[in-house]
């Protein structure tokens, strides 16, 4: 089993819509979480940390549960900027600061 | 410069051939990270260094690829051997870690290195 699992996608809705994004990482000691958005041919950049209580940025929100080991990323009101590659990103709690990344959801928002 | 500079950016070589793909970290970051981007893929992890030490190499898919960071700063990803399965790009990053045991920081990458094996 991988240690970071997404839905590839691709996800591909209107402007305006509301898209949810789901991630599973295998490690129960995982501890920090992220999601970073990679544009074409760009490198990744990240976009929000995830904390245990949910944390909302705008139009987006992430949450966490520790008990299912799952990662959502939930976008409101898309844009057509919107559109790129949305990578579930863990610290699989091995020890230290590895950092691993899922193979990545592809959003493409249209008008 | 400000970001995470990786050099070359493109490299076309021929298997069986020897690669060096440097990095040149964020100022100051203490943590350096080496990743492989296929098309369509995630990056996958291949090693990462706190200071000059190797903190963590479980990525590096076998004996061919090894990295170094002598100073601390500066890191090369060395590839022997070259093979076709190798052509990818090859992602560094860089982070100032922060307090405790959680990864707290934020990864920033540079814009990778483009390896071509003919």
């Amino acid at each position: 089993r991988k240690e970071v699992e997404q839905d590839p996608g691709p996800f591909n809705v209107p402007e305006g819509a509301t898209v949810a994004f789901n991630c599973t990482y295998s490690n129960s000691a995982s501890q920090s979480f992220f999601w970073y958005r990679q544009d074409c041919r760009k490198e990744p950049k990240l976009l929000m940390s995830v904390y245990s209580s949910g944390n909302e940025d705008g139009r987006f929100t992430a949450q966490l549960n520790r008990a299912s080991q799952y990662i959502s990323l939930l976008i409101r009101d898309s844009k057509l900027s919107d559109s790129a590659t949305y990578l579930c990103v863990v610290n699989p709690g091995t020890g230290g600061f590895k950092t691993i990344f899922g193979a990545g959801t592809r959003l493409f928002v249209k008008a | 410069g400000a970001g995470v500079s990786q050099t070359p950016s493109n490299k076309v070589t021929e298997k069986g051939k020897y690669v060096e793909l440097r990095c040149d970290p964020i100022s100051g970051h203490t943590a350096l990270y080496w990743y492989r981007q296929s098309l369509g893929q995630g990056p996958e992890f291949l090693i990462y260094f706190q200071g000059t030490g190797a903190a963590d190499d479980s990525g590096l898919p076998n004996d061919r690829f090894f990295a170094v960071r002598p100073e601390g700063s500066v890191s090369t990803l060395k590839i022997q051997r070259t093979e076709r399965g190798d052509s990818a790009v090859y992602l560094c990053a860089s982070s100032s870690l922060t307090s405790g045991s959680s990864n707290t920081g934020e990864l920033f990458f540079g814009e990778g290195s483009r390896l071509t094996v003919l």
